[in-house]
């Protein structure tokens, strides 16, 4: 079974660029969360999907982050204009459907350097 | 809020010696819990979990966590150590519809 795919793997920009990121979930998954990790601390939800509506966005930085799943599968998180402070790995993870006991099965992460 | 407190950034042991990674956590209602691994430029994997039924849960590689309600715990544990081990773990806690919440994590470095 094919698991998360993220891509790019690595992003270098200067601040005020724009950038974007996307993460394909494992095949009949229907949550999808993107996750920022600062270094040296926990990941930390910045928005979760179920399909392609959106359930919690609470901690999305909305002046500058945005985010969409397209057909409930794919997905894609924009930062215009970033920020130093947006230097983090960025990752993707998806669930089957979303339940505060399912495993969230992440993919490998977009490791962003805001210059 | 739920919140999750790991004790130590860092952990270090020997090869063929006990590992022990604490986790506290708050919440007023007993909530499902979580040890994720994470590898050197990789994603998150679980390690085991916590739902509900037997406390003493078993994991891959050989890892254990025990549930402890009255002390609000939930530590990881192996009785060997190996070289491959070394990792940053992490802590996480789900209650009800709130979403998952990590823990700061505690990086693992296995001396031989």
């Amino acid at each position: 079974e094919a698991g998360v795919a993220q891509s790019p793997r690595y992003k270098i920009i200067e601040k005020r660029q724009s950038v974007a990121f996307w993460c394909n979930p494992i095949s009949g998954h229907a949550t999808l969360y993107w996750y920022q990790q600062i270094l040296g601390q926990g990941p930390k939800l910045l928005i979760q999907f179920q399909n392609n509506g959106v359930v919690d966005d609470s901690q999305l930085p909305k002046d500058r982050f945005s985010a969409e799943r397209l057909k409930g599968v794919d997905s894609t998180l924009k930062i215009q204009p970033a920020k130093l402070e947006d230097s983090a790995v960025y990752l993707c993870a998806s669930s089957l459907d979303g339940q505060a006991q399912e495993t969230q099965y992440f993919g490998p992460g977009t490791r962003l350097l805001v210059l | 809020a739920q919140s999750v407190t790991q004790l130590g950034s860092h952990v270090s042991v020997s090869e063929g010696a006990l590992v022990l990674l604490r986790c506290n956590y708050s919440s007023s209602v007993p909530p499902y819990l979580f040890w994720y691994v994470q590898y050197p430029n990789q994603g998150l994997q679980l390690l085991l979990k916590y739902t509900t039924g037997a406390t003493l849960v078993k994991g891959i590689n050989g890892f254990e966590a025990e549930f402890k309600k009255s002390e609000t715990s939930f530590h990881l544990t192996k009785p060997s150590a190996h070289m491959s081990d070394a990792a940053e773990y992490f802590c996480a806690v789900n209650r009800g519809a709130q979403k998952l919440v990590f823990g700061q994590g505690t990086r693992l470095t296995i001396n031989p």
